[in-house]
């Protein structure tokens, strides 16, 4: 089983519509949880991050989180063609500082 | 304030060569982490300096090493290159005990291993 599993996708969506994003991870004691969105041949960009159960908004973006059942989610609302990119799930587990991320999600945004 | 800076850019080697790669943090960041991307994977961690010290290290061969120097640049060394190694290489910097919302990443490195 791998530590943070995403889905492949591509997710297509059309433009103007929600972009629902999910993440399940394995390690029950991982304590912070990251949305990286990545354009190609570019290095990952920060866009969320959260830390305690439920969700948090910022602009277009809700991340949501659910300790219980390990997962964590990323909604784009009113998705534009510039939202088109791979997003990567990212975990800090309890021990060590590292990040651990998913495989990514690619999401196309269509207009 | 410059962001996380690597050199060089690209990188071309031959296999059984040594590739070396460069990383400069963000001035006040102490942690240094470097992390291997291959062609439509997601990132796999390789290696974590913090404070000149390898704090942590991921799930790969002897042969990827790296170092922290003094000015908290970093390097990482891949010896006894293999076509498999060709990838692009990230190198992230956050404060010392910061949450991950202080790290940032370098442009990175495309290793390519012909």
């Amino acid at each position: 089983q791998k530590e943070v599993e995403q889905n492949s996708g591509p997710l297509s969506v059309p433009e103007g519509a929600i972009a629902s994003l999910n993440c399940t991870y394995s390690d029950r004691g991982s304590q912070s949880f990251f949305w990286y969105r990545q354009y190609s041949g570019k290095s990952p960009e920060l866009i969320m991050f959260i830390y305690s159960n439920g969700d948090k908004e910022d602009g277009r973006f809700t991340a949501q989180l659910n300790k219980a059942s390990q997962y964590v989610s990323l909604l784009i609302r009113d998705s534009q063609p510039s939202d088109s990119a791979t997003y990567l799930c990212a975990v800090i587990k309890a021990a060590g500082n590292k990040l651990t991320f998913g495989g990514g999600t690619r999401v196309l945004v269509k207009p | 304030e410059a962001g996380v800076t690597q050199s060089p850019t690209h990188l071309i080697k031959t296999r059984g060569q040594q590739a070396t790669l460069r990383c400069s943090p963000i001035s006040g960041h102490t942690s240094v982490y470097w992390y291997q991307q291959a062609l439509g994977l997601g990132l796999q961690f390789l290696l974590w300096y913090d404070e000149g010290e390898e704090r942590n290290r991921g799930n790969f061969p002897p042969r990827f090493s790296g170092r922290q120097f003094p000015n908290y640049s970093s390097e990482l060394n891949v010896n006894a290159l293999e076509l498999e190694d060709s990838a692009l290489y990230l190198c992230a910097s956050s404060p010392r005990g910061a949450r991950g919302e202080k790290l940032f990443f370098g442009s990175g490195t495309q290793l390519s291993v012909l």
